[in-house]
């Protein structure tokens, strides 16, 4: 089955610098690619998500790349804030009927002001 | 619309007895599933399904059981709660994808401690 790592378990960034936050995946069949956020006692959420026939997408200060040749993605936050403190986890899925995601472990990002 | 709404949110539990965490969902998802979260282990895929009448086992399924019904209700039954089951439980909601973007909706959690 599909295996994802994340490292490190923790990035601490200074307000304003960007945070880049890195997966591997193991399944060359992967297709889907979605990262989660969890703030403390809250529920996971997709903040961005992003296929495998595209090589990057934007969303406002957030972006995914994916490198499908080395088989690793990476969230990019620009100008932290506070608020991006949180975990955020990656995950991705092989096509199917079931497609089901199987997640990293997760990154736990402090956003020092 | 509630989204994917999960019961109880706390239980505490003794080792050999048994209990279920309701999940429903109100969106018309094919694909449920439930997830557990313990520290520095992300969330691992306890049991999912594509359908009513449809389950099938995730990455750590042993001690626990489904049943899909109904496409709303997706229950996640303890048999004999263990210590090693204390965790926190999300169930979550999709739409299925055959092309593989399963964009999850989850529920707030359910802590459970087995003492």
């Amino acid at each position: 089955g599909e295996n994802v790592e994340q490292h490190p378990s923790t990035l601490s960034v200074q307000e304003g610098d960007s945070a880049v936050i890195k997966c591997t995946y193991s399944d060359s069949a992967s297709n889907y690619f979605p990262w989660y956020k969890q703030e403390l006692g809250k529920r996971p959420q997709l903040i961005i998500d992003i296929r495998s026939n595209v090589g990057e997408k934007k969303d406002q200060r957030i972006a995914v790349t994916l490198n499908k040749t080395a088989k690793h993605f990476s969230l990019h936050i620009t100008e932290t804030q506070p608020e991006d403190s949180a975990v955020y986890f990656c995950a991705a899925s092989i096509p199917g009927a079931n497609s089901k995601l199987t997640f990293g472990k997760g990154i736990t990002l402090s956003v020092r002001p | 619309n509630a989204g994917v709404t999960q019961t109880p949110k706390f239980q505490v539990l003794k080792t050999g007895q048994s209990m279920t965490l309701q999940c429903a969902q109100d969106m018309n998802h094919e694909y449920m599933s439930w997830y557990r979260q313990d520290p520095g282990m992300g969330l691992r895929l306890i049991h999912y399904s594509v359908g009513a009448g449809i389950t099938d086992q995730g990455e750590v399924p042993n001690g626990y059981n489904v049943s899909r019904s109904t496409t709303e209700d997706f229950p996640l039954r303890l048999l004999s709660a263990a210590p090693s089951q204390t965790s926190v439980y999300f169930c979550a909601s999709s739409y299925a994808m055959s092309s593989g973007a399963n964009v999850l909706t989850f529920g707030a959690g359910s802590r459970l401690t087995v003492l």
